[in-house]
């Protein structure tokens, strides 16, 4: 069974451009949540999905990022425009709705480096 | 809101060695799930082990095991015969009740298993 799948992996882009980051959960897997790691910490929660709701997006700096999750499969996480302090890895998770629902596999980040 | 505090930020071991990693937590919840994750250099966050708090027997997977401390609200993890493999960032999480809620992680440990 594939894991949680994330791209890119990595990203460099100058403060004040664009980014995106696509995320494809587990097969199955209708709980999808978006969490920021900054350098020597642990994750934080930006926003959380059930199918393609948006249940819990209170952390989310809706100035400046954005997130959908069309058909409540792949989502996507976007920042414009980036600032430097939003260099950090952003990572993906998913969980089962039953059965285990209550751990998250996590997918391996991507890693963003604002200039 | 929950904390958690994990007050050792780097940690050494010997191969085939023991080693405790130590994790407190804030909360009024009296039922909830604690967790252990690793996350190695890859990035690839992990679940290590699990405890629901309604549970006084602690946890243990293989080489893993907690000692679960409520009425401290301690929840520490011992690695039992060390492995190269385990080198890795360790990180104490916390999920309140309920379906899918959000995980809320410690600073992590950073372990380091040695020849």
């Amino acid at each position: 069974e594939a894991g949680v799948v994330q791209s890119p992996r990595y990203k460099i882009i100058e403060k004040k451009q664009p980014v995106a980051f696509w995320c494809n959960p587990i097969s199955g897997h209708n709980t999808l949540y978006w969490y920021r790691q900054n350098l020597g910490q642990g994750p934080e929660l930006l926003i959380r999905y059930e199918n393609e709701e948006a249940v819990d997006d209170s952390q989310l700096p809706k100035d400046r990022f954005s997130a959908e999750r069309l058909k409540g499969v792949d989502s996507t996480l976007k920042i414009q425009p980036a600032e430097l302090g939003d260099s950090a890895v952003y990572l993906c998770a998913s969980s089962p709705p039953a059965g285990g629902w209550e751990t998250q596999y996590f997918g391996p980040g991507t890693r963003l480096l604002v200039l | 809101a929950q904390t958690v505090t994990q007050s050792q930020p780097e940690m050494s071991v010997q191969e085939a060695e023991t080693v405790t990693l130590s994790c407190t937590y804030d909360t009024s919840e009296n039922n909830y799930y604690l967790f252990w994750y690793k996350q190695p250099p890859s990035r690839q966050m992990i679940l290590v082990i699990r405890q629901e708090a309604y549970k006084q027997q602690n946890a243990t997977e293989n080489r893993f095991s907690v000692n679960f401390q409520k009425a401290a609200k301690s929840f520490s993890l011992k690695i039992s015969d060390s492995q190269l493999g385990d080198t890795a960032m360790y990180f104490c999480a916390f999920m309140k009740p309920g379906t899918a809620s959000k995980l809320t992680f410690g600073t992590g440990t950073r372990l380091q298993v040695t020849l």
